[in-house]
Parts: C-alpha cells; structure tokens; sequence
C-alpha cells in the first residue's frame, strides 16, 4: 500500500523559505521510473505543480517557479523535501506530495499540509 | 507552457442526466498525455482517466474519456450524488499543467 504524508510549518513569514517534507511508503524512489513531485492548490483554485524528482536523481521544476525551488530526496529515510524561497502571501495554500506513475500522471496523492503565508 | 482550458465553467445537473466536460490544450498533445481527476471538498484529486481515454483502476464504467491532440472530453454517462465535485484536466506531454476546473454541481 502506498502512502505519502507531508509535513512542514503551518505558517510562514513573507521573504522566508518554506520546507516541506514529504515521507513516503509502498514504493522505493531508487528504482527507474518512479518519480515523486510536489503539487499545490491555493484556496478555491486549481492546483499546480511545482517539482519533481525521480530514481535517477533527475530534478523537473515548473519554468514560472524554478528559481526559488530546490526538491531533494533522503531515499534512506524513504523522503522528498522542497525548499521554496522568498515566500509571499499569494504562495498560501495547500501542497501536496505526489507520485507520477511512468506515463506522467498523478496515481498517489498524499493529504496535504495547509500552508498560510502572513506576516 | 502548455495552457489548458475548461469548459464549461459550472454544470448544473440532476441526478442521473449525461455531463460532458471539454478540456482544450494549447499545443498538440501527440500521444494523448492527458489526464482527468475529480476532487471533492477537503480531499485530495483522483485519478479517473489517464491516456485521454484509459479508465484508472476502480473507477466505474460511466466514466469515459476521449479526444486527441487538443481537443478532450470527459463523460460522465449517468450522474450518482457521488459525482458531484469538481473535475480537473492535466497535461503531461510537456511538463505539467492543470485547466482551472469543471465544477459539477447538483440542479
């Protein structure tokens, strides 16, 4: 049985950095073609994906973001991290930890963690 | 970006009538990379269609997608209470990106 869990801080100052983390089982992010990513939902909107990182170690962050995202995983401790920079109020909302089946679609979810951006 | 577009904004149906949702993508998805997932309030979004067309795994048989190249659409045969929420397409032919959302709302 899969399961992703996230965890990180509820609340976050504007121009901190944000890090999530995301602890997973059923699955090892060694093997080739598993990838584990980060997709986030702001109040009443759609949800968008910001980064992803798969059993080569190769990293995928969306082009509109990248330059204040890092993800990194932990495979030992079987983890995913997301560092995200210079947080803003409009970064408020839920992110969710992720795994993308092969094809590239989203086949596990995992809860969410509500994220509040306020000074 | 591939920029995805939804149609329409808000359907408002009764139980047991057909809905039809249309996802648009603005680039040529070339082996019909597109997803549908439905999400109901204070959950997660699911998996529902994969491939354009390819039902995920227990999903139930009125569920139905189709299209190709820019051009996609979920059926919903006949709606359960159940299906009322709101439904969301993906493209993974180039990156990633979501439309903005179909809700599905009851009449």
């Amino acid at each position: 049985q899969v399961t992703l869990k996230e965890s990180g801080p509820v609340l976050v100052k504007p121009t901190q950095t944000l890090t999530v983390t995301c602890t997973f089982s059923g699955f090892s992010l060694t093997r080739l073609g598993e990838s584990v990513g980060w997709v986030r939902q702001p109040p009443g909107r759609a949800p968008e994906w910001l980064a992803l990182i798969d059993g080569d170690d190769d990293r995928l962050y969306s082009e509109s973001l990248r330059t204040r995202l890092t993800i990194s995983k932990d495979t030992s401790r079987n983890q995913v991290v997301l560092a995200m920079t210079k947080m803003d109020p409009t970064d408020t909302g839920m992110y969710f930890c992720v795994r993308f089946h092969s094809g590239g679609y989203i086949v596990h979810w995992g809860q969410g963690t509500q994220v509040t951006v306020t000074a | 970006e591939v920029v995805l577009t939804q149609s329409p904004g808000t359907l408002s149906l009764s139980p047991g009538a057909r809905a039809t949702l249309s996802c648009r993508a603005s680039q040529i998805l070339s082996s019909s990379e597109l997803a549908w997932y439905q999400q109901k309030p204070g959950q997660a979004p699911r998996v529902l269609i994969y491939d354009a067309s390819t039902r995920a795994s227990g999903v139930p048989a009125r569920f139905s997608g189709s299209g190709f190249g820019t051009d996609f659409s979920l059926t919903i045969s006949r709606l359960e209470p159940e299906d009322f929420a709101v439904y969301y397409c993906q493209q993974y032919g180039a990156l990633f990106t979501f439309g903005p959302g179909t809700k599905v709302e009851m009449k």
